[in-house]
C-alpha cells in the first residue's frame, strides 16, 4: 500500500542553523501539506501546497520557514534559522485532490530537536 | 478560524467495554470530520471519517456521529480491544479551502485488560 515517507526521522541542530525536513507524497496525490506536534500538545497545520504553490499557511508559517518541491516526488520544508520552540514532530500529509478525496494520508514525521 | 474542543484528554476503559470521545467546532462551514489514531511514535492514521451531509458512520466496531446543529460529532469504539490504546485526535475541515484540518487536543485512551 503506498505511504508517506519522510526523512530524517530525528533531526538534531543547533539554535540558528538551518534544517530541512523532507518528504515523499504519494505518488498520484496532489495536495501536499506540512503540520508541526510540540510534544504533548495538539497537530497544528502549518501550509499547504498545490500545483506549485504555497495554497493556504498559517500563522505559525512565518518568514523563517518555506517549502519547496524540487523535483516531482520530494516536498520539503525548510526552517532558516531554527529557535528553541521549534522542536516538535513535523509531519508531512498528502491528498489525492478530487472533489470527493478529503482523507489526508500522514507520514510516520520527523523529530526535530533544537538545542 | 476554526476550533476544535476535544473531550476527555484521558479515558481508561475496561476491555470490552465502550469509549466515547466527544469533539466540538467553532466554524458552520466545516464540512467534512475525521478520526485518527496515533500510535507511539507514528504519523496519525485515518480511522473513520463523516461528510456534514450524513449524521451517522459506522465500521465495525467504530462510529461516528455528527449533530451540525450543535456543532459536535463522537467517536464511538464499541468491544474496546488492548489495541485500541492510543492517542485519538478528531479534526474539521471545509472543502472550499485547501482542506487543512484543524485538531481537537487528543485523547489517550488506555484500554485495561
Amino acid at each position: 500500500e503506498p505511504e508517506v515517507t519522510q526523512t530524517p526521522s530525528h533531526q538534531v541542530t543547533q539554535m540558528g542553523q538551518e534544517v530541512i525536513l523532507r518528504c515523499v507524497p504519494i505518488s498520484n496525490h496532489l495536495y501536499f501539506y506540512w503540520y508541526r506536534q510540540i510534544l504533548g500538545q495538539k497537530v497544528e497545520f502549518l501550509v499547504s501546497f498545490y500545483n506549485n504553490e504555497i495554497s493556504e499557511k498559517s500563522e505559525i508559517f512565518d518568514d523563517q520557514f518555506s517549502v519547496e518541491r524540487p523535483d516531482g516526488s520530494n516536498f520539503t520544508l525548510k526552517i532558516r534559522s531554527t529557535k528553541l520552540e521549534d522542536s516538535a514532530m513535523y509531519f508531512c500529509a498528502s491528498r489525492p485532490g478530487t472533489s470527493f478525496d478529503n482523507e489526508q494520508f500522514f507520514g510516520p514525521g520527523t523529530r526535530l530537536t533544537v538545542l | 478560524g476554526e476550533n476544535v474542543e476535544q473531550h476527555p484528554s484521558t479515558l481508561s476503559v475496561q476491555e470490552g467495554d465502550s469509549a466515547v470521545i466527544k469533539c466540538t467546532y467553532s466554524d458552520s462551514a466545516s464540512n467534512y470530520f475525521p478520526w485518527y489514531k496515533q500510535e507511539l511514535g507514528k504519523g496519525p492514521q485515518l480511522i473513520i471519517d463523516i461528510r456534514s451531509n450524513v449524521g451517522e458512520k459506522k465500521d465495525q466496531r467504530i462510529a461516528v456521529t455528527l449533530n451540525k446543529t450543535a456543532k459536535h460529532f463522537s467517536l464511538h469504539i464499541t468491544e474496546t480491544q488492548p489495541e485500541d490504546s492510543a492517542v485519538y485526535f478528531c479534526a474539521a475541515t471545509f472543502s472550499g479551502s485547501a482542506r487543512q484540518l484543524t485538531f481537537g487536543s487528543g485523547t489517550q485512551l488506555t484500554v485495561l485488560p
